[in-house]
Formats: C-alpha cells, structure tokens, sequence
C-alpha cells in the first residue's frame, strides 16, 4: 500500500534553514508528481509546491512563497525534499508530502512539524 | 490566490444528511472541473473522499456524494455516522500551476 513518511521537522531560528524528506513506498515514485502541503496550528491547509513525475524538471511553487522554498525530488531514493530557507515564524505549520493524481491529493503522509521561533 | 469559502461549521444527527458548500471564482472552481474534498480527523492526516468535482476513490463510501454549479462546489454526507465527524476542506486547480484549499467546515454528528 501507498505510505508516505516525512521527516526532518524540529525548532528554528527566524532566518534559519531547515530540509524536510519524504519518503514513499507502495507505489511507482518515477511516474508522479509530488506535493507538499501545510497547515499552521488551528488553520487550514495551503499548498505549498509541486514537482513533476520523472526527472522532476517541473517545479511549481506558491506565489506566498517568493523563492525562500524549493523541492527536488531523489528517484533512487524515492524520496522527495522541501528546502526552506529564510524561515520566518509564519512558516510554522505541519507539513504533509502528498501523493499528486497529478491534480488532486490522493495519498498523505502523516507530517512533521516544523516550528520557527527564538 | 485567496482561499475557497467554506462554513466554518456544519452539523446533523446520525441518519440524517449535511451538506458543505465551497465557493471559489472564475479563476478556480468555475474554470476547472478539479474540485477535491478531504476529511481530516484531528491529529490525522487528510484523505482524499472526492476527485474531479464528484468521483469517489476506492475505499469511500456512497454516503458521500459532491457536486458543482457556477462558483460553488458542494459535498453531502448522507447517513452520517459518528465517524464522519470531522474537518473537511475543498480544494481546486487554480490555473498557472497553482492550487487553493478551502477555509474548512467542522462537522459535527449531535
């Protein structure tokens, strides 16, 4: 079955760098696209970015974000990577690696919290 | 691009039907047939429960149904059951590669 694993959340200084995983098993990695969602305490979900199926050349990003995040994606490992730098206290949130059906959000993972606070 | 508006809240008995709207622009809902619906337990991860404004993966069950009509999306839950008790959020395709979600509607089984 589809699983998802993310890792690498914790606590980071305002100006700080962090680099979440996400690991997948279960299904073919190289033929989807991967995104990464969050959710700050108490809100709801926004989308943060997409990569594309295969070499991952496909980047999409939200426009909130202006060029402090990006993903890669590492197909021998089936793991797909979030760098966020310039972190700011606002970027606090749970972040979930989903599955891309490529348009919808057809598998979760369970998250890891990232929190940005002196 | 601004979220899609959902009640905060919604609620019914068990048996009984909710309803969730979820209202978005031309730029979104009305511009594309990619309106998603995901359940959220809290403390869970989401799970997808609709696709492509009315599909239901493999897995959901029929009480759950959804549609759309101009700007608003809609999902119904029919014989509730104390587990659907939950947070559900709508999402759409945006257009430009980008995605929104919706504000998110708690639903509660009395």
């Amino acid at each position: 079955q589809v699983q998802l694993v993310e890792s690498g959340g914790g606590v980071v200084q305002p100006g700080g760098s962090l680099r979440l995983s996400c690991a997948a098993s279960g299904f073919t990695f190289t033929t989807y696209g991967m995104h990464w969602v969050r959710q700050a305490p108490g809100k709801g979900l926004e989308w943060v970015t997409f990569i594309g199926y295969g070499d991952g050349s496909n980047k999409y990003y939200a426009d909130s974000l202006k060029g402090r995040f990006a993903i890669s994606r590492d197909n021998s490992k089936n793991t797909v990577f979030l760098q966020m730098n310039s972190l700011r206290p606002d970027d606090t949130a749970v972040y979930y690696c989903a599955k891309g059906a490529p348009i919808d959000f057809d598998f979760w993972g369970q998250g890891t919290l990232v929190t940005v606070s002196s | 691009q601004s979220a899609l508006t959902q009640p905060p809240s919604a609620s019914g008995s068990p048996g009984q039907s909710v309803t969730i709207s979820c209202t978005g622009t031309s730029s979104d809902v009305v511009a594309y047939n990619y309106v998603s619906w995901y359940q959220q337990h809290p403390g869970k991860a989401p799970k997808l429960m609709i696709y492509e404004v009315s599909k239901r993966p493999s897995g959901v069950p029929d009480r759950f149904s959804a549609s759309k009509s101009g700007n608003t999306a809609s999902l119904t839950v029919s014989g509730l059951q104390a587990e659907d008790e939950a947070d559900y959020y709508c999402s759409s395709y945006a257009g430009s590669n980008n995605f929104v979600f919706g504000t998110g509607t708690k639903v509660t089984v009395l």
